[in-house]
């Protein structure tokens, strides 16, 4: 079965450090996989996505994912948090090739203090 | 273009009413869905429209009723909605053999409020 856990529910930092996110998936395929941030009465936006390209993927707003294979993990990091990155993140695995095997993470919400 | 577009925006509805969401692209996706979304949660997925049919139904309630007139429009037609149907309700798009790569897109939803 396929599954996706992101080990935070909410994560704070300061402006100007490091941000890390957590997520953990499980598949029984090749997995696509994607981060997506969605700030307050949004939509969802794609941050970044792995598709067994690099393994190390960079995206917009200065974020990048690495994929492990061997720790089955897509973290997400960021090396200065900025007030405007105080969003929801999620971690999404698409599980196969199929459009309709996307598997949402539950979320972490992350807060960014001045 | 590389938007999805979602109206309205907000909206406020009694038991009895009937409305209708609508969401458009014009990035040549051809497949469209639509998502609930709860405070806190994440989307949870309602249906699936891939070439204009309706290949999933996640075990919606028939007071939803999805319709897509042609590859660039996608309704969501609410009748006799209970208060817990309030929610943010998302449109997304993506293409239809190739989403591994490209994942999906999504518009900024609808925030209804069943009074």
């Amino acid at each position: 079965a396929q599954s996706v856990t992101q080990l935070d529910s909410h994560v704070s930092v300061s402006e100007g450090t490091p941000v890390l996110l957590r997520c953990n998936y499980s598949s029984s395929y090749s997995p696509s996989l994607f981060w997506y941030v969605q700030h307050p009465n949004k939509g969802l936006q794609l941050l970044l996505k792995y598709t067994s390209a690099a393994t190390l993927v960079k995206g917009i707003n200065g974020f990048e994912a690495e994929f492990k294979k061997s720790e089955t993990s897509f973290h997400l990091t960021k090396p200065s948090a900025h007030m405007s990155d105080a969003a929801e993140y999620f971690c999404v695995v698409l599980a196969g090739t199929s459009y309709d095997k996307v598997i949402f993470g539950p979320g972490t919400s992350l807060s960014v203090i001045p | 273009d590389t938007e999805v577009t979602q109206t309205p925006k907000h909206l406020v509805m009694g038991m009895t009413n009937k409305k209708s969401l609508k969401c458009e692209q014009h990035m040549g996706h051809r497949a469209m869905y639509w998502y609930k979304q709860k405070a806190k949660k994440p989307p949870e997925l309602m249906f699936v429209y891939s070439y204009e049919k309706l290949s999933i139904n996640e075990s919606v309630p028939s007071r939803f009723s999805p319709e897509c007139p042609n590859s660039s429009l996608l309704n969501l037609h609410l009748h006799a909605l209970q208060p817990e149907d309030s929610a943010l309700y998302l449109c997304a798009s993506s293409q239809v053999v190739t989403v591994s790569n490209y994942g999906y897109t999504f518009g900024s939803g609808t925030r209804l409020t069943v009074v």
